[in-house]
């Protein structure tokens, strides 16, 4: 079965610190989707990423990066210099191939909370 | 701009109503989904549709049902509701599998609805 593990519940941080939210993922399938969204205060899921499970090289968009590490079935996203506009729940979801359809299997989401 | 829209963003319904929460994409997608989101469980997807007139149940399908009629539109009904049906329900869409860009969801704002 699909499962996706994100273990922090909730990140406090001071405006301009680094900080990193982990994604462990399980699957048996050998090809596969990871996502990241970003749900701020005002609820709409926000699509930030898709990584094809092919394709291990880590990627950088201005202060966002994230590490996909087929080894360790982890795709953690890093925060560079973080900023109050940060602050939101933040969710790691894997595709479900065998359903057949685009389903994803979500994590519970870690809660970022980026103070002055 | 892909856009997903929901019909209300706050609702307050009493016990045994029957509710009808509406959802409308405008991108074309064959997939539509239900999720509800409860702190600390994360998003639970209820029903999905992958074709009009077409649909699955989800991982929480019990007390609810879907309709979908016309592609664009994507509707979830609460038969009788309940205080344990207070919830956030958001709705997204994707194309299906064999289509570019597919897996990516599209969420919409969201509903918060409260059962009295």
């Amino acid at each position: 079965a699909q499962k996706v593990t994100q273990a922090q519940t909730e990140i406090s941080v001071v405006e301009k610190e680094d900080v990193t939210l982990d994604c462990v993922y399980e699957t048996r399938d050998t090809t596969y989707y990871l996502f990241w969204y970003k749900q701020p205060p005002s609820g709409e899921l926000v699509f930030l990423i898709r990584r094809n499970s092919f394709d291990e090289q880590n990627e950088i968009s201005g202060r966002y990066s994230w590490n996909f590490q087929k080894s360790t079935s982890s795709f953690n996203f890093t925060i560079t210099a973080s900023q109050v506009v940060d602050s939101a729940v933040y969710f790691c979801a894997l595709s479900d191939l065998n359903s057949g359809y685009s389903t994803l299997t979500f994590g519970k989401g870690t809660m970022l909370l980026v103070s002055p | 701009d892909v856009k997903v829209t929901q019909s209300s963003r706050y609702l307050v319904k009493r016990t045994g109503e029957k509710v009808f929460l509406e959802c409308v994409q405008d991108m074309d997608h064959e997939n539509m989904f239900w999720y509800r989101q409860d702190p600390g469980l994360g998003l639970r997807l209820i029903y999905f549709s992958y074709d009009v007139k077409m649909k699955e149940k989800g991982d929480i399908p019990e007390g609810y049902s879907v309709s979908r009629e016309k592609k664009e539109r994507f509707s979830l009904i609460l038969e009788s509701a309940s205080t344990n049906q207070t919830s956030m329900y958001l709705c997204a869409s994707s194309f299906p599998p064999d289509r570019a860009n597919s897996y990516e969801q599209y969420f919409g704002p969201g509903t918060r609805l409260t059962v009295t």
